[in-house]
């Protein structure tokens, strides 16, 4: 195991299409996050799942974004009819589960980043 | 017009300086904080992580100083090198002790440029 992959690397669409990326998190993580980071920023939290569950949203996440962990195992981000605000890097990140400050369960593993172009 | 967010502090130092890199950290009930490094084109590495309960942890080359009292976070490299040369975030959370996610909330970056 490589760490966690992400595919594609570059997306560039026009507004009003649709994209989805894709997450492969490390195999023994079962907590997978998603952050989205615009030049110049930190990445902001927007969703993330524990196994197949979706667990938590943030405001950020609007209507037109969906995200998915069918099988607990990989994940996608979907974004619908596409703003030239939707344009970031769209990061994954995944990493054990556990309480309190359980090893492992606090430190995120990041992927390298699907960044999104809007047109 | 005007590229806010697009400027990011940034600290220039001689290559076998020492770096300070410092972080303001927003929320007093954080009790968790994370350095992470992140080179043009790929996503946050971890670096070293604190507890609130310490106000220093040592790594490999690397120290992070925590003063809760004025929410200030501080990353230490000894003898900088060129491959050091990267955007620097400082990341916080609070843990929760009964299960449920960790969200990090991240700051704004300090690009560190290491001059040869």
């Amino acid at each position: 195991d490589t760490g966690v992959s992400q595919d594609p690397r570059h997306k560039i669409t026009k507004r009003g299409q649709n994209v989805t990326f894709r997450c492969d998190p490390i195999s023994e993580h079962n907590r997978l996050y998603w952050y989205r980071q615009t030049l110049g920023q930190g990445p902001e939290f927007l969703t993330y799942f524990q196994n197949e569950a979706q667990l938590e949203k943030s405001r950020l996440l609007s209507d037109r974004f969906s995200a998915e962990r069918p099988k607990g195992s990989f994940s996608t981000l979907e974004i619908q009819r596409t703003e030239q605000g939707d344009s970031a890097m769209y990061l994954c990140a995944s990493s054990l589960a556990g309480t309190g400050f359980s090893p492992g369960a606090n430190v995120l593993t990041f992927g390298a980043g699907s960044r999104l172009t809007v047109l | 017009g005007e590229n806010v967010g697009l400027h990011l502090p940034t600290l220039s130092v001689q290559e076998g300086d020492n770096s300070i890199i410092n972080c303001a950290y927003s929320n007093s009930a954080s009790d968790y904080f994370i350095w992470y490094k992140q080179e043009s084109g790929k996503g946050p590495q971890f670096i070293i992580d604190i507890r609130s309960n310490m106000d220093k942890r040592q790594g490999q080359r690397v120290t992070v100083l925590l003063n809760k009292t004025v929410k200030h976070l501080s990353l230490q490299i000894a003898a900088t090198q060129p491959g050091d040369s990267a955007v620097y975030f400082c990341a916080e959370n609070k843990v929760r002790l009964t299960g449920g996610g960790n969200k990090l909330t991240f700051g704004t970056g300090t690009q560190l440029k290491v001059e040869l």
